[in-house]
């Protein structure tokens, strides 16, 4: 089975800084994607950026995105310009393919990022 | 764009009582998904359907079961509710049968057992 594990509980920055937040993850497959949401006060889960496993190129959306490692199992996220709005819970989550695509998540425990003006 | 609908938003039970959970996938989508997040966790995968064929099973209990119909709505049906089923139920649907496996959430339904 799949772990994800993201080990900064919660982290606070100022706004208009430069954020990473770490993942890593266990998987012993090759046919994965790779996940982050955002969760801000609503509950609502937001799909912020996807990382397909078989490629290289890190994937950016707009202010954020991603340092994928597949060798070392790590896909951090980096948010630029930080704004009050990213004020969130940000889960790393993990899809693996095999099978067809209709596997759940594992989500990691979260980060808890917190933008101050 | 149309987003994932759930209903109820909210839903007050006793316990030992039975919660039905409804579920709209976003137009042209084939998998649904239902998640469980307690408070202060992560969203937790209970089961996923596609093409109305259950596809993936993580951790349900036995006192729920969940179906999906023809028009690709579903349905999570919870019975002998426990204090502890108190959380936050959302459904995600994607296109899972040829990517790219992108899920989308609802807003979630808070169901609050007492």
């Amino acid at each position: 089975a799949q772990t994800v594990t993201q080990s900064q509980p919660e982290m606070s920055v100022q706004e208009a800084e430069t954020v990473t937040l770490s993942c890593t993850y266990d998987t012993s497959e090759n046919n994965y994607y790779l996940f982050w949401y955002k969760q801000p006060p609503s509950r609502q889960m937001i799909l912020v950026i996807r990382q397909e496993a078989y490629k290289q190129q890190n994937a950016t959306e707009n202010r954020f995105s991603v340092n994928f490692q597949k060798a070392a199992k790590s896909f951090s996220l980096k948010i630029s310009d930080s704004q009050l709005g990213d004020t969130a819970m940000y889960f790393c989550a993990f899809i693996h393919l095999e099978g067809g695509g209709a596997d759940g998540l594992t989500f990691g425990k979260g980060t808890h990022l917190i933008i101050q003006p | 764009a149309a987003g994932v609908i759930q209903s109820p938003r909210h839903l007050i039970k006793e316990k030992r009582e039975t919660a039905t959970l409804k579920c709209y996938p976003i137009p042209r989508h084939d998998t649904v998904y239902w998640y469980q997040q307690g408070p202060g966790q992560d969203p937790q995968f209970l089961i996923s359907f596609y093409e109305k064929m259950q596809s993936d099973k993580g951790s349900i209990p036995d006192r729920f079961s969940a179906q999906q119909f023809s028009d690709y709505h579903s349905e999570l049906n919870m019975s002998s509710l426990e204090l502890g089923d108190s959380a936050l139920y959302f459904c995600a649907s994607s296109s899972g049968g040829t990517g790219p496996y992108e899920q989308y959430f609802g807003p979630g339904t808070r169901l609050t057992v007492t």
